[in-house]
């Protein structure tokens, strides 16, 4: 069974740094694609990062150069470095598998439950 | 960048009605159309993948359709558990995807 678990949000001041992980069982984190999206409250989804089974990167431009997705193949494991936090970064954070078979409209199909980031002094 | 135009933004109908949420691209995105539906205070789950792909296990009273810019969504016959937020979302090379704002369906 596929399941994606979210750790380490919490509560951090403006301009600090928070690590997310998303820890994943059922299926091989470095041989697929893996995103993060985030919610603000009250508010609709945002794609944040995706990394590619190569190892490619990409960024929304709200979070470029701030924020880095990563990887640890041992342990299944995907993260989200943030930097530089602003309240506007204050929303719910998911992990998601994206489902890529080479052609096609890259669907999300197995997300975690999410874990809440707030930015506030 | 592609942008997603949805609406209605928030919509009521009753049990049994045929419900139809639209999306529209700014530019031609093909197929690469998802849509999503998202239930208070839990993370969105996938519906219809490639605009009209029923997603394992969904049932069929939920169906997509369109390419190019417009596309359309509908729930044929309405049910209590449906109640939920909607989402497009469009693949394409960079950003990678683009979500619409949400369609808030509530019962009447």
């Amino acid at each position: 069974e596929v399941q994606l678990v979210e750790s380490g949000g919490g509560l951090v001041q403006p301009g600090g740094s928070l690590r997310l992980s998303c820890a994943a069982s059922g299926f091989t984190v470095s041989s697929n694609y893996m995103s993060w999206v985030r919610q603000a409250p009250g508010k609709g989804l945002e794609w944040v990062s995706v990394i590619y089974s190569g190892g490619s990167t990409y960024y929304a431009d709200s979070v470029k150069g701030r924020f880095t997705i990563s990887r640890h193949n041992s342990k299944n494991t995907l993260y989200l470095q943030m930097n530089s936090l602003r309240a506007e970064d204050t929303a719910v954070y998911y992990c998601a598998r994206v489902r890529w078979s080479g052609v096609g409209a890259a669907p999300a199909d197995y997300w975690g439950q999410g874990t809440l980031v707030t930015v506030s002094s | 960048d592609i942008q997603m135009t949805q609406s209605p933004s928030s919509l009521s109908a009753s049990v049994g009605d045929r419900v139809t949420i639209t999306c529209q691209a700014s530019q031609d995105i093909s197929n690469y159309l998802n849509w999503y539906q998202q239930k208070p205070g839990k993370a969105p789950k996938l519906l219809i993948y490639d605009a009209s792909n029923l997603e394992t296990g969904v049932p069929s009273r939920f169906s997509g359709s369109g390419s190019g810019t417009d596309f359309t969504f509908t729930i044929s016959s309405l049910q209590p558990e449906d109640i939920a937020t909607y989402y497009c979302q469009q693949y394409d090379n960079l950003p990678l995807y683009t979500f619409g704002q949400g369609t808030k369906l509530e019962i009447k």
